[in-house]
């Protein structure tokens, strides 16, 4: 089956540092990748959607100066964190549509999720 | 934004018994998948149900999709330990992004 490999799978850094989080679709090309964060016991709330060889468009209220996104190629999407505080601790997991599922059939064809990055901010 | 809303928050069982929970959404969708979730890790892809379906089985899953009442519920039936786990209903619409439910947490007691 598709696979997404997210790296790091977790890490801790000080605050006003930057973290660079990356999502490699494996064995499948992905147009488009979106990036989610996840606080404990709750539900994933959609930060931006990735495009490949375009601006990553931005959820209502999310920061795009603070997490850029970059999807450079149609394996790979990276989400930095930059300057981050204890506030931005957080669960962020990303996930991509297999791109011969694009077009009318992306609608019903399911996500592939990476296993998640657990970001510590001290 | 997030349509779901689920129901129970959280459920627990004995081994061997059914577990149900259900979803509701807000607008109308294309289809309405259900994920997975083991403790911090990220979602895995359980089934997928087209607004025009009304059941699917996959397994020890059966779903269900009611678009007048915009409701949907899963059945793990037989339950097992490895059942453990978040129960995350998401619902596709006409933007290409997944809006997801709250979350039920089902625990599998041996």
């Amino acid at each position: 089956g598709a696979v997404v490999s997210q790296h790091p799978s977790w890490v801790i850094c000080k605050s006003g540092t930057s973290v660079k989080i990356e999502c490699r679709s494996l064995d499948f090309q992905a147009t488009t990748m979106f990036w989610y964060r996840q606080f404990p016991k709750q539900s994933l709330m959609l930060m931006a959607t990735s495009n490949e060889g375009s601006k990553a468009t931005y959820e209502q209220g999310v920061e795009k100066d603070k997490f850029l996104i970059n999807h450079a190629s149609l394996t790979l999407s990276t989400l930095t964190v930059t300057s981050a505080h204890p506030e931005d601790s957080s669960f962020y997991i990303c996930s991509a549509r297999d791109r011969r599922r694009t077009g009318s059939s992306s609608y019903n064809s399911p996500l592939h999720f990476g296993n998640g990055t657990r970001l510590t901010v001290t | 934004s997030q349509q779901g809303e689920e129901d129970p928050q959280a459920l627990s069982i004995q081994e061997g018994e059914n577990a149900t929970m259900n979803c509701s959404y807000k607008t109308s969708i294309n289809n309405l998948q259900w994920y997975r979730q083991n403790s911090g890790r990220g979602l895995v892809h359980l089934i997928l149900i087209r607004s025009n379906e009304r059941e699917k089985h996959s397994g020890r899953l059966r779903v269900t999709l009611d678009t007048s009442k915009k409701s949907s519920s899963l059945l793990i039936t037989a339950s097992r330990a490895a059942d453990t786990a978040s129960y995350f209903c998401a619902t596709d619409a006409d933007d290409y992004k997944l809006s997801f439910g709250a979350g039920t947490t089902v625990t599998v007691r041996a």
